[in-house]
């Protein structure tokens, strides 16, 4: 059974950084592209970054490009996502999604999100 | 920045078919995928590729795309279909970057 597992979510000030994690089960994870998506309250989802599996293409939302990170330790199982000048519009439930067999840019299962709330 | 368009809400009584629409200028290049997504719950996918059905998701569920639309319908809508539903595509440009629409609230009464 596919797990994933995210953490790191929490209060933080603007300007400020947080680095979230996914921990990930149940498939081999260094075949599989890794993304990020989010959801800020009550809006609709956002797709945040992507990595291919051996890290070889990465690609960034428009609004984070610049201040966002993705990463990923295949040895780990895990992905993570260094955030850094965070913003109040960066508030949101922050999935991290599992890359579909093939070459796909897209999401076959999801995480249940961190929660990530910028203020002062 | 390429965008998705969805109708924000579409309402059917149960038994009846219900079909969301999504356009966008790739899409006669690129496929479209489907989300269901539950209040307070993460999303699901429901159709890939344009039109295949993961296992275990209803045969209700089907999609469709021609041109510049990609359409789910859902055939005999059921009380417990009532989500929100998102198309995720990527643009045609080269580049990775991934976009959903702005998402379908479904109510099925």
């Amino acid at each position: 059974e596919v797990q994933l597992v995210e953490s790191g979510g929490g209060l933080v000030q603007p300007g400020r950084s947080l680095r979230l994690s996914c921990a990930a089960s149940g498939f081999t994870f260094d075949d599989y592209a890794m993304h990020w998506v989010r959801q800020a309250p009550g809006k609709g989802l956002e797709w945040v970054s992507g990595i291919s599996w051996n890290s070889g293409t990465i690609d960034y939302a428009d609004s984070v490009k610049g201040r966002f990170t993705i990463s990923r330790d295949n040895a780990k199982n895990s992905l993570y996502l260094q955030m850094n000048s965070l913003r109040a519009e960066d508030t949101a439930l922050y999935y991290c999604a599992k890359g579909p067999d093939g070459s796909g840019w897209s999401f076959d299962y999801w995480g249940q999100g961190t929660l990530v709330t910028v203020s002062s | 920045s390429y965008e998705l368009t969805q109708p924000p809400s579409l309402s059917v009584s149960p038994g009846q078919t219900a079909r969301i629409t999504c356009s966008g200028d790739a899409l006669p290049k690129k496929f479209a995928y489907w989300y269901q997504q539950k209040s307070g719950q993460a999303p699901v996918l429901v159709i890939y590729e344009d039109i295949k059905r993961p296992s275990g998701i209803p045969e209700r569920f089907s999609g469709s795309s021609s041109g510049t639309m990609a359409t789910l319908t859902i055939s005999g809508a059921q009380v417990e279909d009532e989500a929100d539903y998102y198309c995720y595509s990527t643009d045609s440009s080269g580049n990775h970057s991934g976009v959903f629409g702005g998402g379908t609230k479904l109510t099925v009464l």
